[in-house]
């Protein structure tokens, strides 16, 4: 089974540090997605890339930037966090190749942050 | 824009009857549609897919339909029972560049839970 993980299940940050969310895969899948889910709004898509260094914007990109020197990691990070960002963080990743079959979603359990 | 809408924020059922979810979309006509489950605290899980030119996909005991004249999918689960309470989520691919890329537009979901 593919297994996608992410290095802090709970995370407690001030306001103004930097914040770094990690996420593995290791199912040598193409595309990788970063998500944040709040009560009422559903997941909401930060970023995502489709390849190594690339990257992509999503919905809602500001406050947040993202990292992928690895196939296999896709880092998250909050320049300077706000009250805002706190929430559920959700990666994802995909296979990407191979038609419409292979671009379901699997998730890794989630991080959630505080900023106090 | 496209939209996504689930029927309810919340549906409750006995045990044993069935249960049946809406997702209805609007300003466009998706290639295909996902179904996603969530527990509480957890990432979503991939159920089903269903293709634009496919009416019904089954899976043990759910069912999910896709209606494109109606702009609509139905998702089903026969003799239900207490462990499939959870959240379910529907998902079509997003507009634009990049929607074959594995980029899904979440619904809010639907909180289902089944009483003894």
């Amino acid at each position: 089974d593919v297994k996608v993980t992410q290095s802090s299940r709970y995370l407690v940050k001030r306001t103004g540090e930097k914040v770094f969310l990690e996420c593995v895969q290791d199912m040598d899948h193409e595309n990788m997605f970063w998500y944040r889910q709040d009560p009422g709004l559903g997941l909401r898509l930060i970023y995502f890339s489709y390849d190594v260094k690339m990257k992509e914007k999503g919905d809602i990109p500001e406050g947040y930037s993202v990292s992928r020197e690895k196939k296999e990691r896709f880092s998250l990070i909050l320049e300077s966090a706000s009250t805002n960002q706190t929430s559920m963080y959700l990666c994802a990743s995909s296979l990407g190749r191979g038609g419409v079959d292979f671009e379901k979603l699997f998730f890794g359990s989630g991080t959630q942050l505080s900023v106090l | 824009s496209q939209k996504i809408e689930q029927n309810s924020e919340a549906l409750n059922i006995q045990e044993g009857k069935t249960a049946t979810l809406t997702c209805n979309y609007t300003n466009y006509s998706p290639a295909y549609l996902q179904w996603y489950r969530q527990d509480p605290g957890r990432g979503p899980v991939f159920l089903l897919l269903i293709r634009e030119n496919e009416k019904e996909k089954r899976k043990e005991r759910l069912k999910v339909t896709f209606d494109t004249t109606l702009k609509q999918s139905l998702f089903h689960i026969t003799a239900s029972q207490p462990a499939d309470s959870a959240t379910y989520l529907c998902a079509p691919p997003r507009l634009g560049r990049g929607s074959t890329l594995g980029r899904l537009y979440f619904g809010r979901g639907t909180q289902l839970t089944v009483w003894p």
